[in-house]
């Protein structure tokens, strides 16, 4: 079964700086890998999602993130934090065989500082 | 604007209730998913649909059950047999059926606390 890892639950980050969200995923085929984001209260918004080709993928609000499959990773990165950023980010990946299933990992709540 | 529209926004459960939440959504998505979230847990499957009338258990379904009988509809009931219902609940949809990779669409939950 797939399983997806996000090794930081809370990263504090000063606005304008550079932000980036790790994610390991363990699946036995090739991924189909997704970043969400949740403002408190709300649903989840898709942030960009991978499938296959180019392993540097553009999102909205400014984000990329990057496949690399020899370390099972997915990083979420943005260049410069706008305090509208605060939020938890959640990584996911789809498993092929079951569908549109989603495993998700436990979140990363982002924090900005002034 | 098309989308998926959760009710009610919070919920609120005696002991040894049924409580149903609902989910609509108008995108004419084919599929439909039930999440309970728990703070540092992520996000955890319940039930999901690939097409009405049809439904199958997702990871922790124990103590919860669902219906499709329309294909904008799937509401999820918890039952009194789910002993720790606390948590926010969301109702997501994606198109395509059951070809994987299709980004899910989420609504704004439910938080469901108990009286």
């Amino acid at each position: 079964a797939q399983s997806v890892t996000q090794p930081d639950i809370h990263i504090t980050v000063s606005e304008g700086a550079s932000l980036e969200l790790r994610c390991n995923y363990s699946y036995g085929a090739t991924p189909y890998l997704f970043w969400y984001v949740q403002s408190p209260g709300q649903g989840l918004q898709l942030l960009l999602k991978y499938f296959s080709g180019d392993t540097l993928v553009q999102g909205i609000k400014g984000f990329e993130a990057e496949f690399k499959r020899s370390q099972s990773s997915f990083n979420l990165r943005k260049p410069s934090v706008h305090w509208s950023d605060a939020a938890e980010y959640f990584c996911a990946v789809a498993a092929g065989a079951a569908g549109n299933k989603l495993t998700f990992g436990g979140g990363t709540r982002v924090l900005v500082k002034p | 604007d098309g989308g998926i529209t959760q009710s009610p926004k919070y919920l609120f459960r005696k002991e040894g209730q049924n409580v149903t939440l609902s989910c609509e959504q108008n995108l004419n998505h084919d599929a439909m998913y039930w999440y309970r979230q728990d703070p540092g847990q992520g996000l955890r499957l319940i039930y999901y649909s690939q097409i009405v009338n049809d439904f199958q258990k997702g990871d922790i379904a124990e103590g919860y059950s669902v219906s499709r009988e329309k294909k904008e509809s799937f509401p999820l009931t918890v039952t009194s047999a789910q002993k720790n219902p606390t948590a926010f609940y969301l109702c997501a949809s994606t198109s395509g059926g059951t070809a994987a990779g299709q980004p899910q669409h989420f609504g704004d939950g439910t938080r469901l606390s108990i009286l």
